[in-house]
């Protein structure tokens, strides 16, 4: 149990070009999902927390209208990254959580690599 | 803030030995949750074990192990009887227990398993 999917795995995008990513709890409601971002050698960095149905809250730094969020229901999330940008290129994971334990554990998506052009 | 120190970037065990990540972290709550998540090449995170910080008993998920020291704010994993499967990046994180709380993640140690 407690699986999440992400799509795509990896794209390749021209730079100027919007990108939807899907996150996908298989087996789980997820109350709460997560978007990180992930440098080569690097720790997991929070971009941004989406509840179901209401607006995604973006950590310090984060461009909100860069990174757009939508969790429309309790097994899908979506990031949108809108008008890419080299700089975007990045590993992109989510995770969702859903009260499934005492510790409300995460559990993580496969990642997406995103490359732009 | 919470703060999550991983010092050792690199470590590298033999199969079948044991080997011990250290994490600390700092926190003004008095309960919170500790992670430790395993990422291997594929780069999918795998939750190897959690702990409740109001429980005292260390938990224990078959060959990995935590030795949490709470007053020390202290939380190393122990892996015993290494296996070459176990080469891995390995993350400590700290959660606040409420629902809708990230992870804060340490930077990582990355552990290599040699024959």
């Amino acid at each position: 149990g407690a699986v999440v999917s992400q799509h795509p795995s990896r794209v390749i995008c021209k730079s100027g070009t919007s990108v939807k990513i899907e996150c996908r709890s298989l087996d789980f409601q997820a109350t709460t999902m997560f978007w990180y971002r992930q440098f080569p050698k690097q720790s997991l960095m929070l971009m941004a927390t989406s509840n179901e149905g209401s607006k995604a809250t973006y950590e310090q730094g984060v461009e909100k209208d860069k990174f757009l969020i939508n969790h429309a229901s309790l097994t899908l999330s979506t990031l949108t990254v809108t008008s890419a940008h080299p700089e975007d290129s990045s590993f992109y994971i989510c995770s969702a959580s859903g009260g499934l334990d005492s510790t409300d554990t995460q559990y993580f998506g496969p990642g997406t690599r995103l490359t732009v052009l | 803030a919470q703060t999550v120190t991983q010092s050792q970037p690199e470590m590298s065990v033999q199969e079948a030995e044991t080997v011990t990540l250290s994490c600390t972290y700092d926190t003004s709550e008095s309960n919170y949750y500790l992670f430790w998540y395993k990422q291997p090449p594929s780069r999918q995170m795998i939750l190897v074990i959690r702990q409740e910080a109001y429980k005292q008993q260390n938990a224990t998920e078959n060959r990995f192990s935590v030795n949490f020291q709470k007053a020390a704010k202290s939380f190393s994993l122990k892996i015993s009887d290494s296996q070459l499967g176990d080469t891995a990046m390995y993350f400590c994180a700290f959660m606040k227990p409420y629902s809708g709380y990230a992870l804060n993640f340490g930077k990582g140690t990355s552990l290599l398993v040699t024959p």
